[in-house]
């Protein structure tokens, strides 16, 4: 059974470093072709797709935060981690993690999410 | 960036009625294509994959279709438990783009 879970500060005040920690079980990230990817999702809006990361270490990361992103793994700990660098009021949002399936180009589990909120 | 142009915002049916919904990529995605279905307070779950491949579990009311630029989902005979959010995803190109989501209530 594959289930992923997000944890998270909660909330944190801007120009912060928001850590995000991604556990997950019933599956390998160093399964060939595996990936693990973070989506966020601010209250009420759509889908933003951040960062993927795969089996063999290979990052991508979506350009629009402007290099302020950082995905690592853990494999032997089944954990993936997100970094975003110097938050500020818009990167408020619900932050999913989610299992992309061997070579694919999609994720079909998904974690519950976790808020974060910056605020001063 | 592909840009993933979702249609209707909003939609309400009937019980028992058939609705599509549309997402156009400003390029071709090759059927790089998901759907999801995300409701209140929950995170998405994945219904169709690969364009037209149905998610293990999900309902056979469910069915993908499209090539190129154009993708649809479908929903044969709305169901009480189909009211919810639906986006689609394009995995053909970094960055992953997706649609800006439709609303579906029941009438």
């Amino acid at each position: 059974q594959v289930t992923l879970k997000e944890s998270g500060p909660g909330i944190l005040q801007p120009s912060q470093t928001l850590s995000l920690t991604c556990t997950f079980s019933g599956f390998s990230l160093s399964t060939y072709g595996m990936g693990v990817g973070w989506i966020r999702q601010p209250s009420g809006k759509g889908l933003e797709w951040l960062a993927n990361i795969w089996w063999d270490d290979d990052k991508y990361y979506n350009p629009s935060l402007k290099n302020r992103l950082t995905i690592s793994k853990d494999t032997s700990n089944n954990q993936a981690f997100l970094k975003i660098t110097n938050v500020d009021t818009a990167d408020t949002a619900t932050y999913y993690c989610a299992r992309s399936p061997p070579l694919s180009d999609y994720f079909d589990y998904w974690g519950q999410g976790v808020m974060v909120t910056v605020s001063s | 960036d592909i840009q993933m142009t979702q249609s209707p915002a909003s939609l309400s049916a009937s019980l028992g009625e058939t609705i599509s919904i549309e997402c156009r990529a400003s390029e071709d995605i090759y059927s790089n294509l998901a759907w999801y279905q995300q409701k209140s307070g929950k995170s998405p779950q994945l219904l169709i994959y690969a364009a037209n491949r149905l998610q293990d579990g999900v309902p056979s009311r469910f069915s993908g279709s499209g090539s190129g630029t154009q993708y649809s989902l479908k929903i044969s005979g709305m169901q009480p438990e189909d009211e919810g959010d639906y986006f689609c995803l394009q995995g053909s190109k970094f960055p992953w783009t997706f649609g800006g989501g439709t609303k579906l209530e029941l009438k």
